[in-house]
C-alpha cells in the first residue's frame, strides 16, 4: 500500500531563516505531488506541483520554492522567511496520468517568529 | 474567485440533526472528492465521484455528483459529535494534473 512521509512535524524559525520541508512517497512510482499551504480551519492553497523529475509548476508567486530531486521526494525550501509563511503545510500525491484522487500526508506545522 | 464554491461555511447542529454541504461550480469536472480534516491533522479521503448524477454512500453519508458534472453534495444523517471536523470538497478536471479546492464547511456536532 502506499504512504506518504511529511518531515519535520512541526518547525518554529525566525524571520529571515532558511526553511526545508520534506515529503516522500513510498508504494507508487512517478506519482503526481503537490505542495499545499492551509490557514486555520480553512481551504487549502496550491502551492506547486510535479508530474515528474524536475518538472514544477508554481501556481502563486512568493517566498517559496519547490524541487523534486528524485521520483518520490518532493521539497518545499525557502532562502529568507517571512512571518507570512507561516502556516500549515501539506503533501498529496495522486496517480500519474489522471489525478483521480489526492492522498495528504500527515502535514507540517511552520510558525515564523 | 474559487473555481469550486463551498457551502455552508460553518455549520453547528445538535447530535441527531440531518445536514447537507454543497459544493458547486460553473466549470465540469472530470471528478469530485470529499475530505474530513480533524485539526493538525492532514486531509482524509471520504468518498471520489466520477460518473455525473453519482450517488455513494458510506455509513450515514450520502455523497452526490450533479447530472452535469459541476456540482456535488454531502449528506449527513443523524449527525453524531465524531462528524465534527472540518468537510473539503476538491475537483479534478479534465486535462490538467491539479485539483481545485472549496474553501471548506466547519461542523461542529453539538452533544
Amino acid at each position: 500500500s502506499q504512504t506518504i512521509h511529511q518531515w519535520p512535524a512541526t518547525l518554529v524559525q525566525p524571520v529571515g531563516s532558511p526553511l526545508s520541508l520534506e515529503c516522500t512517497v513510498e508504494g507508487t512510482s512517478n506519482p503526481n505531488l503537490y505542495w499545499y499551504r492551509q490557514a486555520a480551519g480553512r481551504g487549502l492553497q496550491l502551492l506547486f506541483y510535479s508530474v515528474g523529475i524536475g518538472q514544477i509548476s508554481s501556481e502563486v508567486p512568493q517566498n517559496l520554492s519547490a524541487s523534486r530531486p528524485q521520483d518520490r521526494q518532493f521539497i518545499l525550501s525557502s532562502k529568507k522567511l517571512l512571518l507570512s509563511d507561516s502556516g500549515f503545510y501539506l503533501c498529496a500525491w495522486s496517480v500519474a496520468g489522471g489525478p483521480d484522487t489526492q492522498y495528504f500526508g500527515p502535514g507540517t506545522r511552520l510558525t515564523v517568529l | 474567485t474559487q473555481l469550486l464554491e463551498q457551502s455552508p461555511q460553518f455549520l453547528s447542529i445538535q447530535e441527531g440533526e440531518n445536514l447537507t454541504v454543497y459544493c458547486n461550480s460553473s466549470s465540469v469536472f472530470s471528478s469530485l472528492q470529499w475530505y474530513r480534516q480533524e485539526p493538525g491533522e492532514g486531509p482524509v479521503l471520504l468518498v471520489t465521484v466520477v460518473t455525473g448524477g453519482e450517488v455513494k454512500k458510506l455509513k450515514r453519508l450520502t455523497f452526490q455528483f450533479g447530472d452535469a458534472r459541476k456540482d456535488s453534495s454531502l449528506h449527513i444523517t443523524a449527525a453524531q459529535p465524531g462528524d465534527t471536523g472540518l468537510y473539503l470538497c476538491a475537483g479534478a478536471r479534465y486535462n490538467f494534473n491539479k485539483f481545485y479546492f472549496g474553501s471548506g464547511t466547519k461542523l461542529n456536532v453539538k452533544p
